[in-house]
């Protein structure tokens, strides 16, 4: 069965500081990843995918991701924080479960930016 | 057009009642899908469409019952619901409900429904 961790429920940083946000997968076979963030209120926005190539993959809002096989990670980090980018952030791993494909979720990652 | 659109945006029903939320979407995706979401925890796969058929059915209840008329729209039919079915209800879509995996799905604003 294909799982998400996301070890830490909630994410405080400086206005201006770089920022990680953590997650660690299983899968079987190729690990299809992706980050979403979701504001209070509001459905999930999609802002990166690791599919192949690159081990660190650029997305939106000036966010980024590494991908490191070895530790099936894949953080979510940005190099300089905004008030803006408070919000709920999701991992998520796509992959075959039970014969069909699924989404399976982080438990969320709260970021708080702190002015 | 990136969006996937949903109404209503809030919904407050009776355990009695019956009301349907919609969801659309104009990117000719193939796959849609709802999601229930409780506060502060990760979205729950409810139903997913293949090509206007439902293909995934999570073992939701019967007073849910969704509908997908065209390649454009999907509804979610409720009736008779609890207190607990309150949450925020996501409708998705992707582009290829296929064996590819690397697609990313575009969310809706959600329903925030209460049931009273």
């Amino acid at each position: 069965a294909q799982s998400v961790a996301q070890p830490e429920d909630q994410v405080n940083v400086a206005e201006g500081n770089p920022l990680t946000v953590k997650c660690t997968y299983s899968v079987s076979g190729n690990p299809y990843l992706f980050w979403y963030v979701q504001y209070p209120n509001r459905g999930l926005q999609f802002l990166l995918k690791y599919i192949t190539g690159d081990n660190l993959v650029k997305g939106s809002y000036g966010f980024e991701a590494e991908f490191n096989k070895s530790q099936t990670s894949f953080h979510l980090k940005k190099p300089s924080a905004l008030v803006s980018d408070s919000a709920l952030y999701f991992c998520a791993v796509r992959g075959f479960s039970g014969g069909y494909q699924k989404v399976t979720f982080g438990t969320g990652t709260k970021l708080q930016v702190i002015p | 057009d990136t969006e996937v659109t949903q109404t209503p945006k809030h919904l407050v029903m009776g355990m009695t009642n019956k009301k349907s939320l919609k969801c659309e979407q104009h990117m000719g995706h193939r796959a849609m899908y709802w999601y229930k979401q409780k506060a502060k925890k990760p979205p729950e796969l409810m139903f997913v469409y293949s090509y206007e058929k439902l293909s995934i059915n999570e073992s939701v209840p019967s007073r849910f019952s969704p509908e997908c008329p065209n390649s454009s729209l999907l509804n979610l039919h409720l009736h008779a619901l609890q207190p607990e079915d309150s949450a925020l209800y996501l409708c998705a879509s992707s582009h290829d409900p296929g064996q590819t995996m690397n697609t990313e799905a575009f969310f809706g604003q959600g329903t925030r429904l209460t049931v009273v």
